[in-house]
């Protein structure tokens, strides 16, 4: 089984200009959640999507944004970029469903640099 | 609310002596408890879980954890460490559903 791939690995961008980041789950996995991983703020939860529904959101202003196709893969866009948005993104993929404890398969993540 | 305690940011270690990296949760409801590690530059990697009964939990490359209720600590250990252990280590909370809560990490440094 494939586990969880991003694209593309690394990235760098200037300021105010905006950023889509892909994730292809594994085979089977309908849920998908993005975490940002920064020195400072450590590993914080972006948003998870399920069934192509955005379930959860966390604490992050509306630049933040994503979708998730039908099947399953997502996406997340980052418009009007600043310094502080760089950091890993980070994608992981479970089966789904409200009580899984089963636990994320995580991807080898997006490094973004915004300069 | 939950919550997740990474007791040392950095652990240095000689190659081959033991090690124990602390991780202490705080959770109202029943919880589900794993350990990642994470090598530069890569995604998190899951090294153990402890989803229910026994409470010393096995995990890849040698780690093994504790799960003690009582004191509400999840620790990670592993007998005798290597080179290529040296990693970040993450220990992370869920109650099952789509969020888990992340410590702040481990940084293991194995020294020659």
């Amino acid at each position: 089984k494939a586990g969880v791939t991003q694209t593309p690995r690394y990235l760098i961008k200037t300021r105010g200009q905006q950023v889509t980041l892909s994730c292809s789950p594994i085979s089977g996995h309908r849920s998908v959640s993005w975490y940002q991983q920064t020195p400072g703020q450590g590993l914080q939860f972006l948003f998870e999507y399920f069934s192509e529904t955005q379930r959860n959101k966390g604490n992050f202003p509306g630049r933040f944004s994503g979708r998730q196709f039908s099947n399953s893969r997502s996406e997340m866009n980052v418009s009007t970029l600043e310094l502080g948005d760089s950091a890993l993104y980070l994608c992981a993929s479970r089966e789904g469903g409200t009580e899984n404890p089963y636990g994320y398969t995580f991807g080898s993540g997006t490094r973004l640099t915004v300069v | 609310a939950q919550s997740v305690t990474q007791l040392d940011s950095q652990v240095p270690v000689f190659e081959e002596a033991p090690v124990e990296l602390r991780c202490n949760y705080s959770s109202s409801v029943s919880v589900y408890l794993f350990w990642y590690v994470q090598y530069p530059n890569q995604g998190l990697q899951l090294l153990l879980k402890y989803l229910s009964g026994s409470t010393l939990v096995k995990g890849i490359n040698g780690f093994e954890a504790e799960f003690n209720k009582s004191q509400t600590s999840f620790h990670l250990r592993k007998p005798s460490v290597h080179i290529s252990d040296t990693a970040e280590y993450f220990c992370a909370v869920s109650d099952g559903t789509y969020k888990y809560i992340f410590g702040t990490g481990t940084r293991l440094k194995v020294l020659a």
